[in-house]
């Protein structure tokens, strides 16, 4: 089972409104991913959770607050998001850490679409 | 610098034709590995193809092969037989080691093929 799930599919949020993303993956893999997708554009990496501590934040406003509270599980906490913040965001894992072999891809869930109003 | 660069911003081919998407990366390291992903309009990124820096053979998986010409730096994904459902966005990503000694993937700007009856 390659598959990443993520919840919801869609996400319409108002400026003052807290809620989150959930990302779930049962393939084993230690490092999780979340990424953020303007439209046309590539994915940006956000953070990298690797076997459960966050390794890599690439300078996110702490309007954006992950979690991961297992090995399997990925959490997004959005709170006072601003509308330039819409975008498609997507969570990704892959095996190992992210120090480990290059070979190693990551798999990708289907995102949510997320509408900051 | 662009670390992947993807200069076919659209691409159109007709049904059971191949096709070409190029890419080339910058980087200096000996160690790295290249990958390409596709991204129908459901937004999933999908895994396709990995060629490791090592890999003295051409990655190949199924209709999708890698021509990698590591002296020119280029990773070009070729299609063959191409079909109405590979229509979607092509991301070729580089994954490299950076100090800290994590290494994340770097993704180009992404070519958007199209396939016609």
């Amino acid at each position: 089972d390659t598959e990443v799930t993520q919840t919801p599919k869609h996400l319409v949020m108002g400026m003052t409104n807290k809620k989150s993303l959930k990302c779930e993956q049962h393939m084993g893999h230690r490092a999780m991913y979340w990424y953020k997708q303007k439209a046309k554009k590539p994915p940006e990496l956000m953070f990298v959770y690797s076997y459960e501590k966050l390794s890599i934040n690439e300078s996110v406003p702490s309007r954006f607050s992950p979690e991961c509270p297992n090995s399997s599980l990925l959490n997004l906490h959005l709170h006072a998001l601003q509308p330039e913040d819409s975008a498609l965001y997507l969570c990704a894992s892959s095996q190992g850490s992210v120090a480990d072999s290059f070979s190693y891809e990551q798999y990708f869930g289907p995102g949510t679409r997320l509408t900051v109003t | 610098a662009q670390k992947i660069t993807q200069t076919q911003p659209g691409m159109f081919v007709q049904e059971k034709e191949a096709v070409t998407l190029d890419c080339t990366y910058d980087t200096s390291d000996q160690s790295y590995g290249l990958f390409w992903y596709k991204q129908p309009s459901s937004g999933e990124m999908i895994f396709l193809i990995y060629q490791g820096s090592y890999d003295e053979q051409n990655a190949t998986e199924g209709r999708y092969s890698l021509n990698f010409q590591k002296a020119r730096k280029s990773a070009n994904l070729v299609i063959s037989a191409s079909q109405l459902g590979d229509s979607a966005m092509y991301f070729c990503a580089m994954r490299e080691s950076k100090n800290s000694g994590y290494s994340t993937l770097t993704f180009g700007k992404g070519t958007m093929l199209l396939v016609s009856p």
